[in-house]
Order: structure tokens, then C-alpha cells, then sequence
């Protein structure tokens, strides 16, 4: 049961061009969304968040929209650079079973070409 | 520079040996949570600590997982019997209820488990 999908594994954008990772959730009880930066051999890193009473939310060249009636968010990155290129994990939290979870998407594989 | 730290970062054994891995989560952090990166599933939620009390262990395969906290600053993975099918990445991640709330969690940077 995939709470939250992303159904894009690879996306190549050039650089300088805009890239958009998609997410989508199917738990309406999520309450924040966020966005998870993965290079190779690390561990994810926090990139941005959005409330669920929020459709955007912007920090310098990332900008997360929220669509609840779609049940979908996006990640767009604008200009993309060659450092933008890592696995981009979409999540979704919520307080189900007496605990608040972070519940992740497969990841999207990012390749920004110069 | 507070981060959570995680051993072994490799681990290669055959099928039927003990696994144990372990982190130390950020001082301060009360939440402590075990992830397995795979291809399919990406990160899967094995277990989720509170207070050093377990509150959620529904995704670990419950007759060869189990994860403690012996203490604040230690948090440990085990398999036993492990299998071919455990090899993945296991990520330890902590946080606070605040940033909990809004879901923001640290990463450690993941054992690599290889079962032969």
C-alpha cells in the first residue's frame, strides 16, 4: 500500500531549463509534505516543506506547489544546476497510529546535463 | 556539526548470520527512526522511537528484526537469521517533536548491508 508514489524514476533536464519531480499522496490526514535531497553514498537531507493549508512555498530556486483536491505536490527547480542532480524522495506526514510518520515515495532520479 | 552517525557503513555476510547496526542519534533528538532504502519501495519505515520508547515497528519483518534503545544515544538494528533479501541500505534518522510536526528528520549516511 503506497501512501505516497512517485511515478517518475528518472527525469534528465538540461541545465539552466526548469525541472519538475511530481509526487503524488493518497491520505488525506497528511499534513506537511517535504522534499528529500539524496546524493550517492549519503543520507537524505531536507530540501523544503509546504503546509496542507498552503498551495506554495518558495526558498531561492525550489518551489513546492500543493494541489489537495488532486492530491498531488511538485518540486520545481529553477534554473537547474549540474549540483541539483541527486534522487529526490517526496514525503508526507501525519499522526496515524498513535505516532506521527514520515512516510516516503520511491525517489526520482534527477540528472541535470550541461 | 551535530549529525546522526551510523555503523558499519558496509557490512558483507552470509545468509544466516547476525546483523547488528547501530547510530547515535543528534544530541536532543527524542525521535529515532530505522528506514531500508530499496529500488522498489524507496524508503521503507521499519521502526519509530519516542523517547527512547518504541511506538512503531509495523514495517519490520517481526520474526528476524528487532531494534532497541538501549539508551538517549544509542539505537541498534538487528536480523537474525539474515537473509539475501535484507540487502538494502538502512538509514537512522532523528529528530524533535517540533520539527517532527512538520516532518523534517536527520539522516545518517545508511549501512549497506550485503547478504550472500
Amino acid at each position: 500500500d503506497q501512501q505516497v508514489k512517485q511515478n517518475s524514476p528518472s527525469l534528465s533536464v538540461q541545465e539552466g531549463r526548469i525541472s519538475i519531480l511530481n509526487c503524488d499522496y493518497t491520505n488525506s490526514m497528511f499534513d506537511y509534505f517535504l522534499w528529500y535531497k539524496k546524493y550517492p553514498a549519503e543520507g537524505p537531507t531536507f530540501l523544503i516543506s509546504i503546509s496542507s493549508i498552503k498551495d506554495k512555498n518558495e526558498d531561492g530556486r525550489f518551489t513546492v506547489f500543493l494541489n489537495k483536491s488532486a492530491k498531488h505536490l511538485s518540486l520545481h527547480i529553477v534554473p537547474s544546476q549540474p549540483g541539483d542532480s541527486a534522487v529526490y524522495f517526496c514525503a508526507a506526514s501525519a499522526f496515524m497510529q498513535g505516532a506521527q510518520k514520515l512516510v516516503f515515495g520511491q525517489g526520482t532520479r534527477l540528472t541535470i546535463n550541461p | 556539526d551535530a549529525r546522526v552517525t551510523q555503523t558499519p557503513r558496509d557490512k558483507v555476510t552470509e545468509m544466516g548470520q547476525e546483523v547488528t547496526m547501530r547510530c547515535q542519534p543528534i544530541l536532543g533528538h527524542n525521535t529515532v527512526f530505522w528506514y531500508r532504502q530499496t529500488m522498489m519501495q524507496g524508503l521503507e519505515l521499519l521502526a519509530y522511537f519516542r523517547n527512547r520508547a518504541p511506538l512503531d515497528d509495523s514495517g519490520m519483518p517481526k520474526d528476524r528484526f528487532s531494534a532497541e534503545m538501549p539508551d538517549a544515544t544509542l539505537a541498534t538494528l538487528k536480523i537474525q537469521p539474515s537473509e539475501p533479501r535484507d540487502s538494502a541500505v538502512y538509514f537512522c534518522a532523528s529528530g524533535t517533536l517540533l520539527g517532527l510536526n512538520t516532518g523534517e528528520l536527520f539522516f545518517g549516511e545508511g549501512s549497506r548491508l550485503t547478504v550472500l
